[in-house]
């Protein structure tokens, strides 16, 4: 079984401010990570993500992911978030196998402040 | 490129009708489709993973019965929810991806459903 945690329902953070959206994974084989963001009654948009080689992955609009898998992690980051960052934000992990079917975390709602 | 839509964008039906929400890709062929279900400030459900040409693998606990779900194309995919009920009110959401070992996979902008 694979599962994704997000710790945090919410994180609120100055604009201008670094910002932090945690995650963290369990699977039994290779996992690939995926970082997607939601805006209010939209599908999902695709950020970034993990697959191999490099553990600081770089994606869409400056934001950034670092995968460590010692601590199964794979925090989401930014150094100077934006007001038009607020949105909600999901960590999902998949195998190389098997179906290959997404499982999703709970969701971060990011609120950034002006 | 990779443009996955849904339609209708919102529906509104009465209890014990039917209502279909059909999921395209645009401009790629998709082999494997996903649909998933969202309450509010939850997060996505898989309800059933399918591919083309063959019957949807549904995830456990949903009613295969109820949600049916049919991918006769490599571009079409459709859920239907029979005799639907107000507690089926909510955001479905499909995604799609080229083929099972693909790593993208497109997410369309979902379907509110409210059953009143």
């Amino acid at each position: 079984a694979q599962s994704v945690a997000q710790p945090e329902d919410q994180v609120n953070v100055a604009e201008g401010n670094p910002l932090t959206v945690k995650c963290t994974y369990s699977v039994s084989g290779n996992p690939y990570l995926f970082w997607y963001v939601q805006y209010p009654n939209r599908g999902l948009q695709f950020l970034l993500k993990y697959i191999t080689g490099d553990n600081l992955v770089k994606g869409s609009y400056g934001f950034e992911a670092e995968f460590n898998k010692s601590q199964t992690s794979f925090h989401l980051k930014k150094p100077s978030a934006l007001v038009s960052d607020s949105a909600l934000y999901f960590c999902a992990v998949r195998l190389d196998t098997g179906r290959r079917a997404l499982t999703f975390g709970s969701g971060t709602r990011l609120q950034v402040q002006p | 490129g990779a443009v996955v839509s849904q339609h209708p964008s919102r529906v509104i039906c009465k209890s014990g009708t039917s209502v279909k929400i059909e999921c395209r890709s645009l401009d790629f062929q998709a082999t494997t489709m996903f649909w998933y279900r969202q309450f509010p400030k939850q997060s996505l459900m898989l309800m059933a993973t399918s591919n083309e040409g063959s019957k949807a693998t549904y995830e456990q606990g949903v009613e295969k019965d109820k949600f049916l779900i049919n991918h006769a194309s490599l571009t079409l995919s459709t859920l239907t929810v029979t005799s639907a009920h107000p507690e089926d009110s909510s955001f479905y959401i499909c995604s799609a991806r080229v083929s099972a070992a693909s790593y993208e996979q497109y997410f369309g902008p979902g379907t509110r459903l409210t059953v009143t």
